[in-house]
């Protein structure tokens, strides 16, 4: 049974270029999280999606990123025209659904270094 | 919007020596959980407390909720070096937000 799917693992883009960060979640599960931690830092809520829905992005940057969850495949997370402080391990975690207290599991998370 | 404190920031602490962390928020919690995050890895789920004065023991480590519900602890009893890593309280917001409290970190020198 396989876990969060996250790939890949890590990234190094330069600055202005775009990152493109992919995540499939736990067999049977429909909600997708993306977090962001910076280096010795904490776990930073971005986005909460269900299957093609932006359920909540407010802990989403008003600029350059954005998130999809399509009906088929996995959840993009996308930053454009990345910048140094962009610099950060992105996690995607998965639930089964959305009941109060049901735990979400991590993917092993993406490593993005903007050169 | 909902936050949660975690303290301490950082514990060194000696081989067999015992070790707690602590969350607190400032409004009545429906459940906390805890997450694990070695050195360069991911956050691993621990627990979950859902009840008012519950307490669970995994092996070493045992975790509280508070009776009312806004706070809650972490216990590791005689600490070995394989305990190393960052220790998160995770609460549910009203919405559909999982946050973070900003984790205790564990050294354990042997």
């Amino acid at each position: 049974n396989a876990g969060v799917m996250q790939n890949p693992r890590h990234l190094v883009r330069r600055r202005g270029q775009e990152a493109r960060l992919r995540c499939s979640p736990m067999k049977g599960h429909s909600h997708v999280y993306w977090y962001r931690q910076l280096p010795e830092e904490g776990l930073k809520f971005m986005v909460y999606l269900q299957k093609e829905n932006i359920i909540d992005e407010s802990g989403m940057p008003k600029e350059r990123f954005s998130a999809e969850f399509p009906k088929e495949g996995p959840s993009i997370l996308r930053i454009q025209q990345v910048v140094r402080g962009d610099s950060a391990a992105y996690f995607c975690a998965s639930s089964i659904d959305r009941e109060a207290g049901n735990t979400i599991y991590f993917g092993e998370g993406s490593w993005l270094t903007v050169v | 919007g909902q936050q949660v404190m975690q303290i301490p920031q950082y514990q060194h602490v000696q081989e067999g020596e015992d070790f707690t962390t602590y969350c607190n928020s400032s409004t009545t919690l429906s459940n906390i959980q805890w997450y694990k995050q070695r050195p360069g890895g991911h956050p691993v789920f621990l627990i979950q407390l859902v009840k008012s004065g519950e307490v669970k023991k995994q092996k070493r480590l045992t975790f509280q909720f508070g009776e009312a519900k806004k706070n809650s602890s972490l216990h590791i009893t005689a600490t070995q070096t394989t305990d190393v890593g960052t220790y998160f309280c995770a609460v549910n917001t009203g919405g559909f937000k999982t946050i973070f409290g900003a984790g205790t970190r564990l050294f354990v020198k042997a």
